[in-house]
């Protein structure tokens, strides 16, 4: 089946430094990415969806300038959180769609992210 | 908006138990429904799905069928395995692939042996 990876899968920062988070899908082209957060023991909410090539589409709520995702190719978004703050802590999962032959998203492992 | 309902957890039930775990939705049009699976430190995993209505979904024992006249998507499982242990999310699009899923909760099961 499809792969998708996000690196790191875990990191910690200082409050006020930024951190990128990178989500590749290993084995198809991803036309689409979406980025979710999900606090503990809660659902998934959906922060962006981005696209290949295209600026990414945020979700109400969401701060575009705080939260940046760059779609630079069909296999990899990037998720950079700026000036991090505790509240940020969070886990952060990514879902990639694209041309596999099926209707599936297909959900990277997730990445937890702790500021300081 | 769209929406998912899923029952609330924890759910704790002995080896070879029968599992139940209800979902409802409200959407508009006619929306494709998605089970997902998370292992303890793992991502979600697809668990099966169903994209109109009536059509059941199966995987690993378990089994959900799309009912549009009473907007659910029940997950069952005749016999669940310690293994089983896991969070359960019910999930919908409006679309399959290419538009974002909005998930319930999230249901947490415990099977003990």
């Amino acid at each position: 089946g499809a792969v998708v990876s996000q690196h790191p899968s875990w990191v910690i920062c200082k409050s006020g430094t930024s951190v990128k988070i990178e989500c590749r899908s290993l084995d198809f082209q991803a036309t689409t990415m979406f980025w979710y957060r999900q606090f503990p023991k809660q659902s998934l909410m959906l922060m962006a969806t981005s696209n290949e090539g295209s600026k990414a589409t945020y979700e109400q709520g969401v701060e575009k300038d705080k939260f940046l995702i760059n779609h630079a190719s069909l296999t990899l978004s990037t998720l950079t959180v700026t000036s991090a703050h505790p509240e940020d802590s969070s886990f952060y999962i990514c879902s990639a769609a694209g041309r596999v032959g099926t209707d599936t998203q297909y959900f990277g492992p997730g990445t937890r992210l702790t500021v300081l | 908006g769209n929406s998912v309902t899923q029952m609330e957890g924890p759910v704790t039930l002995s080896e070879e138990a029968f599992l139940t775990i209800n979902c409802t939705y409200t959407a508009t049009g006619y929306p494709s429904l998605f089970w997902y699976v998370q292992y303890p430190g793992e991502g979600l995993q697809l668990l099966l799905k169903a994209t109109k209505a009536d059509d059941k979904g199966s995987n690993k024992g378990f089994e959900a069928t799309y009912r549009k006249e009473t907007t659910s998507f029940h997950l069952e499982k005749g016999s669940v395995q310690v293994s089983d242990s896991a969070v359960y999310f019910c999930a919908l699009s409006d679309y399959s692939g290419n538009t974002p899923l909005v998930f319930g909760k999230g249901t947490r099961l415990s099977v003990i042996a």
